[in-house]
């Protein structure tokens, strides 16, 4: 059980807007910078969002992310089918001293 | 461009031991601490452990309780995870991962290890 949740699944139409929180405590997202990786089967998992908001060059700004205390949100505007794949939040837990990830979410486009 | 590549991995029985190692190119190694993250079949990513740059400070996660180790050869660009102990619940693949200033910006493609008698 991840000290940080995520909900398992998500899923939404092509063009439709999709949200993915992330919940955390004080010790984890409350006080430190959340990161978002997207992950396709068989593959090397890919960062998407840093820095609370900075996208690497690459990475289309239909992503973007939003923090409100101890959680955090990543959201998809403009789905398209290349976009279903398994979404990670990550964050240092000063408590654990240690990285943690969210459970993840499988994001599906109908 | 950035390069990780993993090997090493395979089967090995229950209480036996293992070594991983992640070849990087395409960057300075010796400047950027380094990561080890793993994947169980049907799980998330659970990260493991992570490495200073020059090798000097080491971070791991609570729930390994000492059974691996992280280390590095920069003059090879090398990043080693040895594992002792293993145990059928840490079948995974196991990835290494570049950080970047609080973030992992590059990973490897992953190499499996499964603990099966």
């Amino acid at each position: 059980q991840s000290v940080v949740t995520q909900p398992p699944s998500a899923s939404g139409t092509p063009g439709q807007r999709i949200t993915i929180s992330c919940s955390g405590s004080s010790s984890n997202i409350g006080s430190n910078t959340v990161n978002w990786f997207q992950h396709l089967p068989e593959t090397a998992p890919k960062l998407l969002i840093y820095d609370n908001n900075q996208r690497p060059s690459g990475v289309p700004d239909r992503f973007s992310v939003s923090k409100s205390g101890t959680s955090a949100y990543l959201a998809i505007s403009g789905l398209q089918s290349e976009d279903e794949a398994d979404y990670y939040c990550a964050t240092w837990d000063d408590s654990l001293k240690g990285w943690v990830f969210g459970g993840g979410t499988t994001l599906t486009v109908l | 461009q950035v390069q990780l590549v993993e090997s090493g991995g395979g089967v090995v029985q229950p209480g036996r031991s293992l070594r991983l190692s992640c070849a990087a190119s395409g960057f300075t190694f010796s400047a950027f601490a380094m990561h080890w993250v793993r994947q169980a079949p049907g799980e998330g990513l659970e990260w493991l452990a992570d490495i200073s740059s020059d090798g000097t400070r080491k971070y791991y996660a609570a729930s390994l309780k000492g059974r691996f180790t992280i280390s590095r050869d920069n003059s090879r660009s090398m990043l080693f995870l040895r594992m002792d102990g293993l145990r059928p619940d840490d079948t995974a693949v196991y990835y290494c991962a570049k950080d970047a200033s609080w973030t992992f910006d590059h990973w490897g493609q992953g190499t499996l290890v499964t603990v099966s008698s």
